[in-house]
């Protein structure tokens, strides 16, 4: 079964840090894009940040340039995502997403993070 | 960087019926990178479309999408109760829409 599972999230005060990691199984990881979407909640998704097949090009939302680095292991299976310099409007549920076609076919369940003031 | 704006906001509509989302970009956009999206109350994001036209794996043929250029639409023929939802199009796996609501009226 094709399946992406986040795990990392949790509460955190602002300006601190977190790290996201998502797993994937059921399908050849290096063969994809992978990403990062985020949605705060009662809001609309926003896509965060993206990487290539071997992790040669990353592309960010204006808002997370230079606080987030994207990152990816193909010898284990898993995306990762670096959250620095956390805010309040980085509350959000952040959901691991397989490219397809320039979009994505198949999404994890989603991990919250919380920032408190 | 490429904007989305949806509409509606919310349409109202009845089981049966034919829904038209519509989504407009700020500038141009290939249709080989505009996808649509539903997600339902509590749920994950589920790929409909992508490349404009193409339905995805296991999608009904009652979703169509449709456009070019700035304009897109996503057209659902007969309205089933599942389908009351929020959909979003995205472009280039990247910005997002703020979504449509297909509420039952």
């Amino acid at each position: 079964e094709v399946q992406l599972v986040e795990s990392g999230g949790g509460l955190v005060q602002s300006g601190g840090s977190l790290r996201l990691s998502c797993a994937a199984s059921g399908f050849t990881f290096d063969n994809y894009w992978m990403a990062w979407v985020r949605q705060a909640p009662g809001k609309g998704l926003e896509w965060v940040a993206n990487i290539k097949q071997d992790g040669s090009q990353k592309n960010y939302v204006d808002s997370v340039k230079g606080r987030f680095t994207i990152s990816r292991d193909n010898t284990k299976n898993s995306l990762y995502l670096q959250m620095n310099s956390l805010g309040a409007d980085d509350t959000a549920v952040y959901y691991c997403a397989r490219g397809f076609n320039h979009c994505y076919d198949i999404w994890g369940q989603g991990t919250m993070v919380t920032v408190s003031s | 960087e490429i904007v989305l704006t949806q509409s509606p906001g919310t349409l109202s509509l009845s089981p049966g019926e034919r829904a038209t989302l519509s989504c407009r970009a700020s500038q141009s956009v290939s249709s080989t990178y505009l996808a649509w999206y539903q997600q339902k109350a509590g749920q994950v994001p589920r790929l409909l479309i992508y490349g404009a036209s193409s339905r995805a794996t296991g999608i009904p043929d009652r979703f169509s999408g449709s456009g070019s250029g700035t304009d897109f639409t996503l057209t659902i023929s007969r309205l089933e109760p599942e389908d009351f939802a929020v959909y979003y199009c995205q472009q280039n796996g990247g910005s997002f829409g703020g979504g449509t609501k297909v509420e039952i009226k």
